[in-house]
């Protein structure tokens, strides 16, 4: 099936740095939306992104669509401690009729 | 809160058993999903309702069912319970119209097959 390479898995930073994550696919995606999860709780929708080479901003975080269509990416600027957590990128397709398609999550952790 | 209620929050139970799930999709909203969250993992698409018909499957096993009600809200059915089915449940609704596939996410719940 169709997978969403999401990267770094996980990222240890200090707080007040500036973080970057990205998800990459082989096929064409049409919509791609973050998520943040927080321990034992669902998922919370950041950012939806649906026109290639739209540039969102939520606050510190900014996610953009890139231009080839098969890749996003998320920013986090001037990280603080409450932004621990997994963050997941999904993405759409038609070939995914119409399902959304998650990465694997990146791990953010803040260096004691 | 996302507006997306599910029950009970935590549930234990024995392995052979059969537990049901409940979820209650934001105001408005047609569309249900199920996944499952095992530990440390990913989250696995398991099954979608949109407004009380099936609309998609994902790797959901034989063993489980759901169905949504015609009052929009849904339940999930595991049964034969094994221990490899300890996991988080989570339940997600999105709108009917522009924003379909922008899901929001329940709390949970929390299955232990002991």
């Amino acid at each position: 099936g169709q997978q969403l390479n999401q990267s770094p898995q996980s990222m240890f930073i200090q707080e007040g740095e500036d973080v970057s994550m990205n998800c990459t696919s082989s096929s064409i995606f049409n919509t791609w939306l973050w998520y943040k999860q927080d321990p034992g709780e669902g998922p919370v929708l950041l950012i939806a992104l649906y026109k290639a080479g739209e540039l969102t901003s939520n606050g510190r975080l900014t996610a953009q669509f890139g231009i080839t269509r098969k890749d996003s990416f998320l920013n986090i600027s001037a990280s603080i401690p409450s932004d621990v957590g997994i963050y997941f990128c999904a993405g759409l397709n038609m070939d995914s009729n119409y399902q959304l398609i998650w990465g694997a999550g990146t791990k953010l952790i803040i260096k004691p | 809160d996302s507006g997306v209620t599910q029950t009970p929050k935590h549930l234990i139970t024995a392995t052979g058993q059969r537990v049901t799930l409940r979820c209650s999709p934001r105001s408005g909203d047609l569309s249900v999903y199920w996944y499952q969250q095992s530990l440390d993992q990913g989250l696995q698409f398991l099954i979608q309702y949109y407004n009380g018909e099936e609309r998609a499957k994902g790797n959901i096993l034989e063993r489980f069912s759901a169905q949504q009600f015609p009052d929009l809200h849904s339940e999930l059915n595991l049964s034969s319970l094994e221990l490899g089915d300890s996991a988080l449940y989570f339940c997600a609704s999105s709108a009917s119209l522009s924003r379909h596939y922008e899901q929001y996410f329940g709390p949970g719940t929390r299955l232990t097959v002991t």
